[in-house]
């Protein structure tokens, strides 16, 4: 069982497009960081949130924490075939760190 | 890029034999894990570290065992492998707990 759920698990969209993908859990994180990784690497931290509320951008991606610290959500807007990863989600809390399973994003050109 | 390395970067071993992998950090980072990464599971962490001879358990750490007898290394250690311990493995490193800042490029490991 996955504590932390993220969906939708695939999303294939054209170059240019806007997307969200969500990290959802019924509990209470610390802290939550977003990574992305590609095939045959490591994961890449993007962003660590960890005031619920919170709104990060980093150039075209918008990371948000929910107000009770149990979920988030990443936006990008103009999406581009760089940005074609696995995006993993982790949240911790008391000295227990946990991942989710992952979107799997294709940007076509 | 972070200094962290990982070796061996791909092992094939039979059922029953011991395999150790490394990770080893040139940022002096006090905080050192490992995790597996299976499809449909994510990232699972198997075993941390907050310092030299200092470590704990994480989700998924039986079968598995650790040592760091030095700030920048931290061995993996199955003792006897498994089919069901075949897995990518990842080190990864943070200054503070609970932000992996870096990870390493990953060790693919098939137990046969």
């Amino acid at each position: 069982t996955q504590l932390l759920k993220q969906s939708p698990q695939f999303l294939s969209i054209q170059e240019g497009e806007n997307l969200t993908v969500y990290c959802n859990s019924s509990s209470v994180f610390s802290s939550l960081q977003w990574y992305r990784q590609e095939p045959g690497e490591g994961p890449v931290l993007l962003v660590t949130v960890v005031t619920g509320g919170e709104v990060k951008k980093l150039k075209r991606l918008t990371f948000q924490f929910g107000d009770a610290r149990k979920d988030s959500s990443l936006h990008i807007t103009a999406a581009q075939p760089g940005d074609t990863g696995l995006y993993l989600c982790a949240g911790e809390n008391n000295n227990d760190m946990r991942f989710g399973a992952g979107t799997r994003l294709t940007v076509k050109p | 890029d972070a200094g962290i390395t990982q070796s061996p970067r791909h092992k094939v071993t039979e059922t029953g034999t011991p395999v150790t992998l490394r990770c080893h950090q040139t940022e002096n980072h006090r905080y050192m894990y490992w995790y597996r990464q299976d499809p449909g599971h994510g990232l699972r962490l198997i075993h941390y570290s907050y310092g030299v001879k200092d470590t704990d358990k994480g989700e998924v750490s039986d079968g598995y065992s650790v040592s760091r007898s030095k700030t920048e290394d931290f061995l993996l250690t199955l003792e006897s492998a498994t089919s069901s311990q075949t897995s990518v493995y990842f080190c990864a490193i943070s200054e503070s707990w609970g932000a992996e800042d870096h990870f390493g490029p990953g060790t693919r490991l098939t137990v046969t």
